[in-house]
C-alpha cells in the first residue's frame, strides 16, 4: 500500500522567512496531494491540494510543488507569519474513492 | 450546513467499559472516514465507508473495534472493551461524491481517555 514520509517532523523560522515541508510517496499510481493544517486541538483543514497534471499551485503565500519522477512534493509557506504556526500533514491517493494516507506531520513555529 | 458532527467532544472511561463515538457526516457527503490520532502514530485511517457500506477496515486495530454506518447520515465508532492504549483523539471526516475536488471534512473529534 501507499507509504508517505514526511520531514522535518519540526521547523522552527523567524517570522517573514519562508518555510519547506517536504513529503515522499511510495505508490507511483498516486494522483492527488492534499496538504492540511491542523492547529493546537483543532481539526485538520485542507489549505491546498495538487493533482499529477500539474507540477505547481500556488495560493497567496501558499504554494505546493510536485516532482512525479521523484515521487515528492513540497509545500512552500513564503512571508511566515504566527498565525501560521500548526501542524502540517501532508497526503497521498491513488484515485478518487481510494483512501488518503497521511505524513507523520510537521510541527511548524513561527517566532516573531 | 453545520459541518461533520461528532459526539461526544470528550470521553473518560475505565479500562474494560464500552465506548460509542458518533458521528454525523455532511449532507450529501457519501464518504465516510474514522480517523485516530496520537502523537505516536500521527493520523491513522480506521475504516471508510461508501453509501453506507465499509470499504476498507484493514486499519481497525483488533476485533475490539467496530463501526457501523446504518445510514447515510450516521456513523458508530465501538470499542468493547476499552483499554488504555486507545486514549487518543478520534476523527470522523466525510466526502462529497466521486467527480468533485475530493476534500475530506473533518470533525471536531471525539477525545477518548482510558484509565
Amino acid at each position: 500500500g501507499e507509504n508517505v514520509e514526511q520531514h522535518p517532523s519540526t521547523l522552527s523560522v523567524q517570522e517573514g522567512d519562508s518555510a519547506v515541508i517536504k513529503c515522499t510517496y511510495s505508490d507511483s499510481a498516486s494522483n492527488y496531494f492534499p496538504w492540511y493544517k491542523q492547529e493546537l486541538g483543532k481539526r485538520p483543514q485542507l489549505i491546498i491540494d495538487i493533482r499529477s497534471n500539474v507540477g505547481e499551485k500556488k495560493d497567496q503565500r501558499i504554494a505546493v510543488t510536485l516532482n512525479k519522477t521523484a515521487k515528492h512534493f513540497s509545500l512552500h509557506i513564503t512571508e511566515t507569519q504566527p498565525e501560521d504556526s500548526a501542524v502540517y500533514f501532508c497526503a497521498a491517493r491513488k484515485r478518487y474513492g481510494n483512501k488518503l494516507v497521511f505524513g507523520a506531520g510537521t510541527i511548524l513555529r513561527v517566532k516573531s | 450546513d453545520a459541518g461533520v458532527i461528532q459526539s461526544p467532544r470528550h470521553e473518560v472511561t475505565e479500562m474494560g467499559q464500552e465506548v460509542t463515538l458518533r458521528c454525523k457526516p455532511i449532507s450529501g457527503h457519501d464518504y465516510l472516514f474514522w480517523y485516530r490520532q496520537t502523537m505516536m502514530r500521527g493520523l491513522e485511517l480506521l475504516i471508510y465507508f461508501n453509501n453506507n457500506v465499509p470499504i476498507d477496515d484493514s486499519g481497525m486495530p483488533e476485533d475490539r473495534f467496530s463501526a457501523k454506518m446504518p445510514n447515510a447520515s450516521f456513523s458508530t465508532l465501538k470499542i468493547q472493551p476499552s483499554e488504555p492504549r486507545d486514549s487518543a483523539v478520534y476523527f470522523c471526516a466525510s466526502s462529497p461524491p466521486s467527480g468533485s475536488t475530493g476534500e475530506l471534512f473533518f470533525g471536531e473529534g471525539s477525545r477518548l481517555t482510558v484509565l
